[in-house]
């Protein structure tokens, strides 16, 4: 079955320091892999995605994300992390038949001044 | 588009009353998904809807909880009756196709509290 696991309950970074946000996934075959953000009171959005291709992916709000199948992890960055970044992200996973997400708990983002 | 549309926001009940969440998918998209997140359980997919048909319910908790999709542009998630456990805020996502590739957008959700 599949399953991911976000290591990192909470993160406190300053602001202007970089980020990384840790995913681990359990999934036989390739998966398609996920991150959303949610921040107070909202809805998920979609950060970026991977299906293929090129394993450093980019996504919105000067995120990216490097799928790694030796270690089955497909961790989140950003260079340089800004205040509003601060938020709930969930990392999820999806089979190729593709009809649901399975998410990880989240990770909850602090930025401090 | 004005997205993936839920309704109340917010919902406050008392225990043993009947709860309908309500929601909107995205014009065009085929696919229709409740989920409920919880601070033990996180997200959980409870049921989808394609082309308006029920697909997977395996994640409805118990036969309090019921989902309808009566046509492409409006989903009802009914709990009757509710208890405390059911506390929860409740997303509803919609898509367009199956491939694993594909968003899925979510609405902002409905905060349950049952007293």
């Amino acid at each position: 079955a599949q399953s991911v696991t976000q290591p990192d309950i909470h993160i406190t970074v300053s602001e202007g320091a970089s980020l990384e946000l840790r995913c681990n996934y359990s999934y036989g075959a390739t998966p398609y892999l996920f991150w959303y953000v949610q921040s107070p009171g909202q809805g998920l959005q979609l950060l970026l995605k991977y299906f293929s291709g090129d394993t450093l992916v980019q996504g919105i709000k000067g995120f990216e994300a490097e799928f790694k199948r030796s270690q089955s992890s497909f961790n989140l960055r950003k260079p340089s992390v800004h205040w509003s970044d601060a938020a709930e992200y969930f990392c999820a996973v999806s089979s190729n038949s593709g009809y649901a997400l399975n998410f990880g708990k989240g990770t909850s983002l602090l930025v401090t001044p | 588009d004005a997205g993936v549309i839920q309704s109340p926001r917010h919902e406050v009940t008392e225990m043993g009353q009947e709860v309908t969440l309500r929601c909107k998918p995205i014009s065009g998209h085929d696919y229709l998904f409740w989920y409920r997140q919880t601070m033990m359980r996180g997200l959980e997919l409870l049921i989808y809807f394609n082309n308006n048909v029920p697909i997977d319910d395996s994640g409805m908790p118990e036969d309090r909880f019921s989902a309808k999709m009566p046509n492409a542009s409006f989903s009802t998630l009914k709990i009757q009756p509710s208890e405390p456990r059911d506390s929860a805020v409740y997303f509803c996502a919609s898509r367009q196709g199956l491939a694993g590739t594909d968003t899925q957008y979510f609405g902002p959700g409905t905060r349950l509290t049952v007293l």
